[in-house]
């Protein structure tokens, strides 16, 4: 299995330029999300989902668009780059069991780094 | 979800047994306690997870009180690869995907 896989690994982009982050996983999760991480903090939740088709905002969505059309897929738009969104951005996913015995464990794909100028 | 509270830095020496204590005094029935490890430049790295009393596995133990307003990780017999920043989360498995990370300890291992 890879795991979680992220591309592309490093991006630049201008002011107002619109981009894709890609997230793909071979697990089976019903579980991914999409994190912001800026330096020298600890992450936080953009948007996530769980499951195909059902997604739902975490603590930063704005500027920021997710789809879930497949279980492995879990795309990051950003819509206008702007210079404050320059981050490492960390996919995600995890899956549960349920009951008192649940495990919610993360898995994380390596991140994206982004810069915007 | 529990809001938890952690010291932002911590040092230690190689060998040393490191106690990192997290705060988490709105914990719900349901939740759980998880511990994620992240090296520079990596995405974080599940450590262990409790509900109550005491967890071990091969990489640390986790100690949690009765009240559960509390959790400690421990790592035994540190070395300059735990050199890292620590995450405690708290939170139930439907809310697996929407953890609150918080800041993390950054601990320091030195020679």
């Amino acid at each position: 299995n890879a795991g979680v896989t992220q591309t592309p690994k490093f991006q630049v982009l201008k002011t107002g330029q619109s981009m894709t982050l890609q997230c793909a996983q071979d697990m089976n999760h019903e579980y991914m999300s999409w994190y912001r991480q800026d330096p020298g903090m600890g992450l936080r939740l953009i948007h996530y989902s769980v499951g195909a088709g059902i997604t739902d905002q975490g603590e930063v969505p704005n500027g920021y668009n997710v789809s879930r059309s497949t279980t492995e897929d879990f795309p990051l738009r950003l819509l206008s780059a702007a210079p404050s969104q320059t981050s490492v951005y960390f996919c995600a996913s995890s899956y549960s069991k349920p009951g008192l015995t649940s495990y919610n464990e993360q898995f994380f794909g390596p991140g994206t780094r982004l810069t915007v100028l | 979800l529990a809001k938890t509270t952690q010291p932002i830095s911590m040092d230690s020496y190689e060998g040393q047994e490191v106690n990192i204590t997290c705060s988490h005094n709105n914990i719900a029935t349901n939740d759980y306690i998880t511990w994620y490890q992240q090296f520079p430049s990596q995405g974080p790295r599940f450590i262990i997870q409790g509900y109550k009393t005491k967890v071990t596995n091969e990489v640390a133990s986790l100690f949690i009180p009765a009240d559960r307003k509390s959790s400690t990780l421990s790592l035994p017999r540190v070395s300059l690869s735990d050199t890292a920043v620590y995450y405690c989360l708290v939170g139930y498995n439907t809310n697996a995907g929407k953890s609150t990370f918080g800041d993390g300890t950054t601990l320091t291992v030195k020679p």
